[in-house]
């Protein structure tokens, strides 16, 4: 039990519609971030939020908007997005934001496919 | 530019074997942290072992230990007596501190899938 959970679990979407990914971390933690893993290919970190504000954002489309409400909570908005995005879209969380060297705490993750 | 590299894309061994897992990474920062994931088929990152670059000490924990050198730029992960529920993709990753603004940014890299037959 990580702490970190997100929804949904499995997503199927049209190009043509717009849906939101859910993380919540129950930590306490004070950074949360998301991570796209495709096939074949190393995690890629996509957007990181420290004390709720953004301070990363690794030249991702913007179809892809991100949103942080709160410290516990991280959205991923998804609009108008192609098949090369389906994905594994993993979450995780950090304690302290300016402290090199964190552990970051992973949520399940949610497998996006694109059709 | 931070860098991991996992050249093992696969791994397959009998039970009970020991398995070793390598890892090279490429930094410029003269402090930093290293770290092993663990990616089981659910697909969850599970967390295994924390190292900064001034603890070359190696750390056993049950089955799983780790050899750091700096010399040689590599922080290896090995596994006593494999067990099936070892079967998963393993991650190396480096971390940097993301200077505006906070938050520390993980390099991976690209995995090693591990599979554990009987």
């Amino acid at each position: 039990e990580t702490g970190v959970t997100q929804t949904p679990r499995h997503l199927v979407m049209g190009m043509t519609n717009k849906k939101s990914l859910k993380c919540e971390q129950h930590l306490g933690h004070n950074a949360m971030y998301w991570y796209k893993q495709s096939a074949k290919k190393p995690l890629e970190l996509m957007f990181v939020y420290s004390l709720e504000e953004r301070v990363e954002n690794n030249s991702v489309p913007s179809r892809f908007s991100p949103e942080c409400p709160n410290s516990s909570h991280l959205f991923l908005h998804l609009h108008t997005l192609q098949p090369e995005d389906s994905a594994l879209y993993l979450c995780a969380s950090s304690q302290n934001p300016s402290r090199v060297g964190e552990t970051q705490y992973f949520g399940p993750g949610t497998r996006l496919l694109v059709l | 530019a931070q860098k991991v590299t996992q050249a093992q894309t696969e791994i397959s061994v009998v039970e009970k074997e020991d398995v070793t897992l390598d890892c090279v990474y490429e930094t410029r920062d003269t402090t930093y942290y290293l770290f092993w994931y663990k990616q089981p088929p659910s697909g969850e990152l599970v967390f295994l072992i924390r190292r900064n670059s001034f603890d070359e000490q190696n750390e056993i924990s049950g089955r799983y230990s780790w050899n750091f050198q700096k010399s040689t730029s590599s922080f290896n992960f090995t596994i006593t007596a494999s067990q099936v529920v070892d079967s998963a993709v393993y991650f190396c990753a480096l971390s940097s501190l993301i200077l505006t603004g906070g938050g520390n940014k993980l390099t991976f890299g690209t995995g090693t899938q591990l599979k554990v037959e009987l």
